[in-house]
């Protein structure tokens, strides 16, 4: 069955701080990952990634993917404040349409 | 802001009462997914539709249909609730596209409590 983990569960940071995210899969026939923040509502989308080592960079995140490997991770330096959130990961795999889904990393900055 | 756009925002039912959520995609959009997200936990697949045809399903009941307008608005439907039925549900519009996967847009959510 197709799955995806992602650690930590739960981070705090200090305001300043680097994170790393990771997200790990068991899937057959991967297609594309994506990468989600979630505040108090919707999933806002961050990455798709398809190819592997390709670095996908938006301001102070970047995210890259390993295909050999199987995992993916997200950075975020100079965290803020606003980057408290919890932060998800979701593919597409084989001619399946849906997406599936990790349970998350809550992220919380401290000031 | 996405341009996905869901209602109600909020709603309270009790149990064996039956709910209609709606959503309307973002401009130029043909698919609608639509997630029940639990509390600490990651959106759960409900099903899709594409071109007004439901285009896989997870894994939940009959008792969850749902309706793709010629607009590609959509509907979700519950009926028979249950308690375990509270959640945020989140709906989420896209392009189909062929090869690998297009990204989901999700409106704001509805949440749910049945008491």
């Amino acid at each position: 069955e197709d799955k995806v983990v992602q650690s930590p569960l739960s981070l705090v940071v200090h305001e300043g701080d680097t994170v790393t995210l990771n997200c790990s899969y068991e899937v057959t026939n991967f297609r594309s990952l994506l990468w989600y923040k979630q505040e108090k509502k919707a999933p806002t989308f961050l990455f798709m990634l398809t190819s592997s080592g390709i670095e996908k960079k938006s301001g102070r995140l970047s995210s890259i993917l390993d295909k050999k490997e199987l995992f993916s991770i997200l950075n975020i330096t100079a965290t803020q404040t606003g980057d408290s959130a919890v932060y998800l990961c979701a593919f597409y795999a084989g001619n399946n349409r849906k997406l599936i889904w990790g349970l998350g990393t809550s992220l919380a900055v401290n000031p | 802001e996405t341009g996905v756009t869901q209602s109600p925002t909020h709603l309270i039912k009790t149990r064996g009462q039956q709910v209609t959520l709606r959503c309307s995609s973002q401009s130029g959009h043909n698919t609608v997914s639509w997630y029940q997200q639990a509390l600490g936990q990651g959106p759960q697949f409900i099903f899709q539709y594409y071109r007004e045809e439901e285009n896989g399903r997870g894994n939940f009941p009959p008792r969850f249909s749902g309706l793709q307008f010629p607009n590609y608005s959509s509907e979700l439907n519950v009926n028979a609730l249950e308690l375990d039925d509270s959640a945020l549900y989140l709906c989420a519009s896209s392009l189909r596209l062929a090869g690998v996967g297009e990204t989901q847009y999700f409106g704001p959510g509805t949440r749910l409590l049945v008491l």
